[in-house]
């Protein structure tokens, strides 16, 4: 069962438009959600993330925006830039160290 | 600043076989994890450690066991290597609150013929 969904596998966005990658989860016991991006070839690196008790959070042209009743959260990169391309994944958890990621959404931006 | 580091960064095994992942972190961070990354599937948690002595099940366990050497180090060990276990494993660790933010190693590609 798939705790945490990411529903499109790839997007794609001119250069300096937005980017939003979604994502939705099924526990309702996760009150902490982080974005990763990735790189081919690399680890996985910290984005922005967002506590349960907000339900936003901005970190320069990276916004996660979070809905708890519909257990959504959503990711806006304004504006895209080509550099920007890469796999991204959400992940939740609940206060059990466990980290439950989603699938990935591989975004590019076209220049 | 080295960060999360793991070894080998490439492996290849018959069927069978067994082999040890190594992680290690010098950050001083409490909890360690591991993940493998399959296409389609993204990153699903094997086994983690939220402290030194603790080890805990993830998503997918079958096939693995895990060491906590201390608390710079979390092995990932595979007794019979199967082509399932086909991937690339990321081991991973954070600074031990139950929130926060997990640093990335950058990967073990492992190839099971």
């Amino acid at each position: 069962d798939q705790q945490v969904k990411q529903n499109s596998p790839s997007l794609s966005v001119q250069e300096g438009r937005i980017s939003i990658l979604n994502c939705d989860y099924t526990n309702s016991m996760f009150d902490y959600f982080l974005w990763y991006k990735k790189y081919p070839a690399e680890g996985p690196t910290f984005l922005i993330s967002i506590s349960s008790i907000k339900d936003k959070n901005e970190d320069g042209r990276f916004t996660v925006f979070l809905n708890k009743s519909a257990k959504h959260l959503s990711l806006h990169i304004v504006p895209s830039q080509p550099g920007d391309s890469a796999v991204y994944f959400c992940a939740a958890t609940g206060g059990t160290y466990k980290y439950i990621f989603g699938t990935g959404t591989r975004l590019k931006v076209l220049a | 600043n080295a960060g999360v580091t793991q070894t080998p960064k490439f492996q290849v095994l018959k069927t069978g076989q067994s082999m040890t992942l190594q992680c290690a972190q010098d950050m001083n961070h409490n909890s360690m994890y591991w993940y493998r990354q399959d296409p389609g599937m993204g990153l699903r948690l094997i086994y983690y450690s939220a402290s030194e002595g603790t080890t805990d099940k993830g998503e997918v366990p079958n096939g693995y066991n895990v060491s906590r050497l201390n608390k710079r180090e979390f092995s990932l060990r595979l007794e019979s290597a199967a082509p399932s276990q086909t991937s690339v494993y990321f081991c991973a660790s954070s600074g031990g609150q139950a929130t926060g933010e997990l640093f990335f190693g950058e990967g073990s590609r492992l190839t099971v013929l």
